[in-house]
């Protein structure tokens, strides 16, 4: 079965600009969250959504947004970019009330911000 | 918030049994242990998890202790491939999610 899909793998951008990172789950999943990690860091929880309805939210910035759209893909909308928001940015996704509600995590988008 | 403690580095020669311990004291009742790893930069891949019970798959062992304040991740035999950063997890049930907070976890170095 296909795993977590996400694009691009890798995105350069300049300081101040804006970004766009999808994420696409695996199938019947309904659950999808978003984490970043940055050099020699641990991943840190940014935000997930549920069934198109945010549900809980970790520490994303301000300048960042994400929503899940009617077929479960998400996005994370990232303004503003500061050269601190390079980071490895992992989406995963999970069936909500399945067997341990175990998150699977997509490869990675790696954002470097110049 | 440190919901976990591990050690910093680990080695295991090829082919010993690795055993990954973790500090959970703080574990709540309804809290599940989950272990993940991380092999350089990729995605954190799942092995394990559970509640109560010591559990087993094709990748690897959990023991939990009987006052769930602690755990051990065992991977029989150990191969070169089982190098990584391996992350013991409390997941923390919201009422619509659950979070995972990642700790420092534990590198480990499997030796030739």
């Amino acid at each position: 079965a296909a795993g977590v899909i996400q694009s691009p793998r890798h995105l350069i951008k300049e300081k101040r600009e804006t970004a766009t990172l999808k994420c696409y789950p695996i199938s019947r999943h309904d659950t999808v969250y978003w984490y970043q990690q940055g050099p020699g860091q641990d991943p840190q929880f940014l935000i997930s959504f549920y069934e198109k309805m945010q549900s809980d939210k970790g520490s994303i910035p301000d300048r960042f947004s994400a929503q899940q759209f009617s077929d479960y893909h998400s996005e994370l909308n990232m303004s503003s970019l500061e050269l601190g928001d390079s980071a490895l940015y992992f989406c995963a996704s999970s069936f909500f009330g399945g067997p341990g509600d175990t998150q699977y995590f997509g490869p990675g988008t790696r954002l470097t911000v110049l | 918030d440190a919901k976990t403690t591990q050690p910093t580095s680990m080695d295991c020669a090829e082919g010993r049994a690795a055993n990954l311990p973790c500090n959970h004291s703080t574990i709540s009742g309804n809290e599940y242990v989950y272990w993940y790893r991380q092999i350089h930069s990729q995605g954190p891949q799942y092995i394990i998890h559970g509640l109560k019970n010591n559990e087993t798959n094709e990748m690897a062992s959990l023991i939990i202790t009987e006052d769930r304040k602690s755990s051990t991740l065992i991977l029989p035999h150990a191969t070169l491939r089982d190098t990584a950063v391996y992350y013991c997890i409390v997941r923390v049930e919201m009422n619509t999610g659950n979070q995972f907070y990642f700790g420092t976890g534990t590198s480990l170095t499997v030796i030739p």
